[in-house]
């Protein structure tokens, strides 16, 4: 049973568009929901993280939405460029020393 | 600083045969987590440990994988006898666990493991 639900697979924008990502979840004792970048030959690394008792988090071009009833959280990328051409998976994790758990992961492609 | 290191980065072996991955966390993290990531299943945990103890070790395939953190500084995940299927990257991660907190999870480069 997949407990991080995310789409699309795989996302084309345009240079300057705004490129989203979804991703949801079943367990409501998920308590902190981060994204991660990867790009190729790399581990994936930290881009930003929400806690349930904010709606949205916004560090420079990008934006989480988070929508605890709906169980759901997105990301938004502004002014999307050809540098931010990765894979982004959204994760979630219960409080305490637990692990992550992972969605299938969003391979982006922004082209000029 | 040094962030988490894995070694060897890549490895080709044989079916039948014997890998053993390695990894050292950042200084001062004290939980490490073992993960494999695949096209078909993603990013899976595998086993991950707390001050050098396994806490979840559920995500391990089968009895082929076994993994050890003998030192706060040192960790191995051996595969024994491997397999083709068990072709991957597989990461290893570090965080501080402290005061009933969890900090984020720093991600090693990974070992691309081909088994032929």
């Amino acid at each position: 049973q997949q407990q991080v639900k995310q789409s699309p697979q795989s996302l084309i924008v345009q240079k300057g568009g705004i490129s989203i990502i979804n991703c949801a979840y079943e367990n409501t004792a998920f308590d902190y929901f981060p994204w991660y970048q990867q790009f190729p030959g790399k581990g994936p690394a930290l881009l930003i993280a929400i806690r349930p008792d904010v709606s949205e988090k916004k560090e420079g071009r990008f934006t989480i939405s988070f929508n605890k009833s709906a169980k759901q959280f997105s990301l938004h990328i502004m002014d999307s460029q050809p540098g931010d051409s990765a894979t982004y998976f959204c994760a979630a994790k219960r409080s305490g020393n637990t692990p992550l758990v992972f969605g299938k992961g969003t391979r982006l492609s922004v082209i000029a | 600083d040094a962030g988490v290191i894995q070694s060897p980065r890549h490895e080709v072996t044989e079916m039948g045969q014997e890998v053993t991955l390695r990894c050292k966390p950042i200084s001062g993290h004290n939980s490490l987590f073992w993960y494999r990531q695949t096209m078909m299943r993603g990013l899976e945990l595998l086993i991950y440990f707390n001050n050098n103890v396994p806490i979840d070790d559920s995500g391990m395939p089968e009895d082929r994988f076994s993994a050890k953190m003998p030192n706060a500084s040192f960790s191995t995940l051996k595969i024994q006898p491997s397999e083709p299927r068990d072709s991957a990257v597989y990461f290893c991660a570090s965080s501080l666990y402290a005061g009933g907190r969890s900090y984020e999870q720093y991600f090693g480069p990974g070992t691309r493991l081909t088994v032929t």
